[in-house]
């Protein structure tokens, strides 16, 4: 069975300045997504950020990044620039992915990390 | 293009009553899973519906179901309620194929709270 672990209920960061939230997973698998989600008070969540297993190089959409260390099954999420609109709950999630290029249908998250940008 | 809805936005249920929850999948969406979030948790997945056929199921009881109907929507019914059932209910759609990612669009959830 998978399991996503974040270690860091909570962080704050300055406006403008960046953070990095971390991310753990286990899996026996070697073909998966990952992903980073945010879900801001209105609880709509919103992908962040994908990453495929099978690529090397790390993701990177906008101001947000990850670093994909496999070997340690590691996938931070990094924001640069943090504005007052990034605060939110991050989630970090798995999905397997199947050799034919489709994915298995569920979502494995994490607990969670609540970021707080002050001004 | 429509995003995915739900309904109702809240809910207050007893113990041991029956519930249904509704989702309108984003247009041009042939699949629907739902997850449940616990106060302070990830969503946790419960099912996903492909086709009107339920394809794939998480650590949930049978009194979790659910259905799809043609146009692609669904509804998640929960029988007997315990307290344990007091969560924010998301649905969240996406378009499946074989060779493709299929990204999930998730709603904006329902707050359901048994007392």
């Amino acid at each position: 069975a998978q399991t996503v672990t974040q270690s860091q209920p909570e962080m704050s960061v300055q406006e403008a300045e960046t953070v990095t939230l971390s991310c753990t997973y286990d899996t026996s698998e070697s073909n998966y997504y990952l992903f980073w989600y945010k879900q801001p008070p209105s609880r709509q969540m919103i992908l962040v950020i994908r990453q495929e297993a099978y690529k090397q190089q790390n993701a990177t959409e906008n101001r947000f990044s990850v670093n994909f260390q496999k070997a340690a099954k590691s996938f931070s999420l990094k924001i640069s620039d943090s504005q007052l609109g990034d605060t939110a709950m991050y989630f970090c999630a798995f999905m397997k992915r199947f050799d034919y290029g489709g994915s298995q249908g569920n979502l494995i998250f994490g607990k969670g990390t609540k970021l707080s940008v002050k001004p | 293009e429509t995003g995915v809805t739900q309904s109702p936005t809240h809910l207050i249920k007893t113990r041991g009553q029956q519930v249904t929850l509704r989702c309108s999948s984003q247009s041009g969406h042939n699949t629907v899973s739902w997850y449940q979030q616990a106060l302070g948790q990830g969503p946790q997945f419960i099912f996903q519906y492909y086709r009107e056929e339920e394809n794939g199921r998480g650590n949930f009881p049978p009194r979790f179901s659910g259905l799809q109907f043609p146009n692609y929507s669904s509804e998640l019914n929960v029988n007997a309620l315990e307290l344990d059932d007091s969560a924010l209910y998301l649905c969240a759609s996406s378009w499946r194929t074989g060779d493709n990612y299929n990204e999930q669009f998730f709603g904006p959830g329902t707050r359901l709270t048994v007392l």
